[in-house]
């Protein structure tokens, strides 16, 4: 069964860069799946942040594309997250998910990992 | 932006049916899924192409999506079912998630 595992600091300083990595267990990355990450500030919802694919194709959320990069480490078997020039407002707790086998409608998020908190303080 | 709501809580009693709702502009027009987050765990899919449950889903689960609405039920409610479900559909490019029903079995 899959199972993918996010890592990374849990504190980030204001106007730095929030640097997450999921390893995947159980499956590869080079599968014919989309690659996602997902935040949930304190208390509040869930909010989409982009998808990389196994050929290294991005799509992200406009509210994050000047200040995010999603990439991919075949060899490694996980994928990445940089966001740049973070503030308070990008505390919350970050899950990798695996999408399905098409970007758009018909893709859905399974399995998640556990999910990383990182706080954005000095 | 495309906005889904969902009424923020829900409550029922050990053994009758929960009906969660999710509203959105066209809905009917677009696949929907639901994921079961209960407290301090990760979100879990429960229903995908908006009626479909993925293996080890209880049969009690179960969601119709028509107009402008998609309808998650959970049939002969248990503790266990007590969470806070999110229901998601993808527009303009956007994976977009619902506010969330919180769950209360009483």
């Amino acid at each position: 069964q899959m199972q993918l595992q996010e890592s990374g600091p849990g504190l980030v300083v204001p106007s730095g860069t929030l640097s997450l990595k999921c390893a995947v267990s159980g499956g590869s990355v080079n599968s014919v799946n989309w690659w996602n990450w997902v935040r949930q500030s304190p208390g509040k919802g869930l909010e989409w942040i982009g998808e990389i694919y196994e050929s290294g194709t991005t799509n992200y959320n406009p509210s994050f594309e000047s200040r995010v990069t999603i990439s991919i480490d075949k060899l490694k078997n996980r994928f990445s997250l940089k966001l740049r020039s973070v503030t308070a407002a990008d505390t919350a707790v970050y899950y990798c998910a695996r999408g399905g086998l098409w970007s758009g409608s018909n893709n859905w998020f399974d399995p998640w990992g556990q999910g990383v908190l990182v706080t954005v303080s000095s | 932006s495309y906005e889904l709501t969902q009424p923020p809580s829900v409550s029922v009693s050990p053994g009758e049916t929960a009906t969660i709702s999710c509203s959105g502009d066209n809905l009917g027009n677009k696949f929907v899924s639901w994921y079961q987050q209960r407290p301090g765990q990760s979100p879990v899919l429960v229903i995908f192409q908006s009626t479909k449950r993925p293996s080890g889903i209880p049969e009690r689960f179960s969601a119709s999506n028509s107009g402008n609405t998609a309808t998650l039920t959970i049939s002969e409610t248990q503790a266990v079912d007590e969470a806070v479900y999110y229901c998601q559909a993808w527009d303009s490019n956007i994976y977009v998630f619902g506010s969330g029903t919180k769950v209360t079995v009483l």
